[in-house]
């Protein structure tokens, strides 16, 4: 079956570093994969997406980039503040018409200033 | 801005309480999604629909029940509350997959 995992947290960055958080997927077909933010005690905003192999998603300097080839979206900001301190996950849709979405177990980021 | 609604945001409840999470959205999406998040943070399906009555189960088994008579409106009940249930619940919608989904700001659920 489809299955993404992502790098275990927390990870703690100071203002200003350059983050990394990676996910890997499992899955059949093309999926599209996607990138999710969720602020405390708010519910998940879509962050990015790409659909199909070397798409690169972007949105508020975060970028992700559909590597068929090695089975991976790893998200990427060149330089973290103290409002990007949230859950961040990783998922995708298999398309085909399937209708669910497979998502990570989430990467909690904690930047201090 | 994603115009989907969750109500009540926090509940305290009972054991053997009957309730009723309430989600609407004004999007026109026929495709809907109740989740269950635990306290480590992953997401566990728990119903879905894809469209005016029709309802499905998800992956995680749930004493819950959902019903989708209006496009914009799918509630989901749980019949006698337990501690178990305790959890945050997140509705969220979708026009298609390729496009992702927006999400509710959840009902963080106690039951005593």
């Amino acid at each position: 079956g489809d299955s993404v995992t992502q790098m275990e947290g927390p990870v703690t960055l100071s203002e200003e570093a350059f983050l990394t958080i990676n996910c890997t997927y499992t899955a059949t077909g093309y999926p599209s994969l996607f990138w999710y933010v969720q602020y405390p005690g708010e519910g998940l905003q879509l962050l990015l997406k790409a659909t199909k192999a070397d798409d690169k998603g972007s949105n508020k300097g975060f970028e992700a980039t559909y590597r068929k080839e090695t089975t991976s979206f790893h998200l990427e900001k060149g330089s973290v503040q103290v409002s990007d301190s949230a859950v961040y996950f990783c998922a995708l849709n298999r398309g085909g018409g399937y209708q669910k979405v497979t998502f990570g177990t989430g990467t909690k980021l904690q930047v201090i200033p | 801005e994603a115009d989907i609604y969750q109500t009540p945001r926090y509940l305290v409840i009972g054991t053997g309480k009957k309730i009723t999470l309430e989600c609407s959205q004004t999007m026109g999406h026929d495709k809907m999604y109740w989740y269950q998040q635990d306290p480590g943070m992953e997401l566990h399906l728990i119903h879905y629909s894809y469209g005016v009555n029709s309802t499905e189960k998800g992956d995680l088994s749930s004493e819950s029940t959902v019903s989708r008579i209006r496009t914009e409106h799918f509630p989901l009940t749980l019949e006698s509350a337990r501690p178990s249930h305790t959890s945050q619940y997140l509705c969220a919608s979708s026009e298609s997959m390729d496009r992702g989904q927006y999400f509710g700001a959840g009902t963080r659920l106690s039951v005593l």
